[in-house]
């Protein structure tokens, strides 16, 4: 069955970088986009980005554009994403979902989700 | 970018009633649209896909219309378990964007 199975919790402190994992099984992997979303606390959703599991191409939501990273590594099916320069509008919730197309629709197969807590 | 404009951001109904849900894009979208469901603690859970196809395993009384910039989400008969937050999200072009997220609660 599809899992994307995120790496933990994280609590950094203002102006670091967080990197983010994303591991995916029960299917191929090159096969689907990866996306990127987060909810901050009591907050809606944001779409951050995504990228192409074939080649590492990306596109990143302006908000974000020079403080995310997103990478892949197929050897172990994992997607990443680092964001940096962190701040406490940061604290979020962050989760990965693929999309079998560039510009399909968010499917119904998401991470768990990765608190990361941005706090001195 | 496109803005997604979701009206109304909360709602109070009773189980049984008929709710809608808009959205409205800031410009054309086509068909591009799903619509989400949210509980608390939980991922997402996409009910309509291309602004009308239901979702596999999702009940009948969820509907989606609309195209262009204007969509609606109706739940026909509110059942104990729709009591959630619902988002509408356009993925014409990026930035994908959300609307601000509807909480239908229960009256």
């Amino acid at each position: 069955q599809v899992q994307l199975v995120q790496s933990g919790a994280e609590v950094k402190k203002p102006g670091a970088s967080v990197k983010v994992s994303c591991k995916a099984s029960g299917y191929t992997f090159t096969g689907y986009y990866m996306h990127w979303v987060r909810q901050a606390p009591g907050q809606g959703l944001e779409w951050m980005g995504i990228i192409n599991p074939i080649g590492g191409s990306t596109n990143y939501a302006p908000k974000f554009q020079g403080r995310v990273t997103m990478t892949r590594d197929t050897s172990t099916s994992t997607v990443y994403m680092e964001l940096s320069s962190l701040r406490s509008e940061d604290t979020a919730v962050y989760y990965c979902v693929r999309t079998r197309g560039a510009y399909d629709s968010l499917e119904d197969y998401w991470g768990q989700g990765t608190l990361v807590t941005v706090s001195s | 970018d496109i803005q997604m404009t979701q009206s109304p951001s909360s709602l109070s109904a009773s189980v049984g009633d008929r709710v809608t849900i808009t959205c409205r894009a800031s410009q054309g979208i086509r068909n591009d649209l799903g619509w989400y469901q949210q509980k608390p603690g939980k991922a997402p859970k996409r009910l309509i896909y291309v602004a009308s196809s239901l979702q596999s395993g999702v009940p009948s009384r969820f509907s989606g219309s609309g195209s262009g910039t204007e969509f609606t989400l109706t739940v026909s008969s509110l059942q104990p378990e729709d009591f959630a937050t619902y988002y509408c999200l356009q993925h014409n072009s990026y930035p994908y964007s959300f609307g601000q997220g509807t909480k239908l609660e229960i009256k």
